[in-house]
C-alpha cells in the first residue's frame, strides 16, 4: 500500500512563529501536494510540486511556501502562523503515471495557532 | 472556474436506510469524479471513481454514474451501516490535472 506520512497529529503553535509541516510517501510519487480542510470550504489547494525542486502555487498560497529537496518529501512553512492558519492540513501524492487515479492521502495535521 | 458542488449536510440516516448525496460539477471538457471519503480522525481515501461519460463507480455497496448530460456523479447505497458515518467528498480532476473538491457531506448512520 502506497504511504504518505504526515509527521504530527496535531500541533499547537504560537502566533508569529515558523511552522514546519512534514509529509513523507514511499511509492516513489513525482506529485505531491498541500491542502487544507475547513468545515464549509471543502479541501483548498495550497501548493503543489511535479517533481524535485519544483514547486506551484495553488489557490491559496499566501502566507505559506513549500520546500521539496528530495523526492519522498514535501514540506509546508508558515513563516509566520497566524491564528487565520488553523486548521486541518492534509498532504497528497500521485504518480505522474497514474493520473485517471485519485490521489492518497495522509491521516492530516490539525493546526491551531494561539 | 472549475467547481464541485454537493449537498449540504449533515445528513443523518437510519441503520439500514437508502442513502443519495448529491453531487454535481462544473467543467470544461470531461474531467475524472472521485468520491472520497474521510472517517473520523483519519484522511482521505478514495472510495470510488469514474473517468467518461455513463462509466459507474463502485465500491464497499457505494455506486456513482457519471451523467454528462446532467453534469452530475451522485453518491447511493441501498443500505447503509453505522460504519458508514464518515464526511463525503465528490471530487473532479480537470483537463489542467488539477482535482478539486466539494465542501464535503458529513454523514451520521444510527443504531
Amino acid at each position: 500500500d502506497v504511504k504518505v506520512t504526515q509527521s504530527s497529529r496535531y500541533l499547537v503553535k504560537r502566533t508569529g512563529e515558523k511552522v514546519f509541516l512534514e509529509c513523507v510517501q514511499d511509492m516513489d510519487h513525482e506529485n505531491m501536494f498541500w491542502y487544507r480542510q475547513d468545515p464549509g470550504l471543502g479541501l483548498r489547494l495550497i501548493y503543489f510540486s511535479y517533481d524535485v525542486k519544483m514547486k506551484e502555487k495553488g489557490d491559496i498560497p499566501e502566507g505559506y511556501s513549500v520546500s521539496r529537496e528530495k523526492k519522498e518529501r514535501f514540506s509546508l512553512i508558515l513563516e509566520s502562523a497566524s491564528t487565520n492558519q488553523t486548521s486541518m492540513y492534509l498532504c497528497a501524492s500521485r504518480s505522474t503515471g497514474n493520473t485517471n487515479y485519485g490521489y492518497t492521502f495522509g491521516s492530516g495535521t490539525r493546526l491551531t495557532v494561539v | 472556474g472549475d467547481s464541485v458542488t454537493q449537498m449540504e449536510g449533515p445528513v443523518t440516516l437510519s441503520e439500514e436506510a437508502f442513502l443519495t448525496i448529491n453531487c454535481t460539477y462544473t467543467a470544461t471538457g470531461y474531467p475524472s469524479l472521485f468520491w472520497y471519503v474521510q472517517y473520523p480522525g483519519e484522511g482521505l481515501q478514495l472510495l470510488l471513481k469514474a473517468t467518461k461519460a455513463d462509466d459507474k463507480g463502485s465500491n464497499k455497496g457505494f455506486e456513482a454514474t457519471y451523467r454528462k448530460e446532467t453534469t452530475s456523479f451522485h453518491l447511493e447505497k441501498g443500505s447503509v451501516q453505522v460504519s458508514d458515518s464518515a464526511v463525503y467528498f465528490c471530487a473532479l480532476k480537470n483537463q489542467g490535472g488539477k482535482l478539486i473538491f466539494g465542501q464535503g457531506t458529513e454523514l451520521s448512520v444510527k443504531p
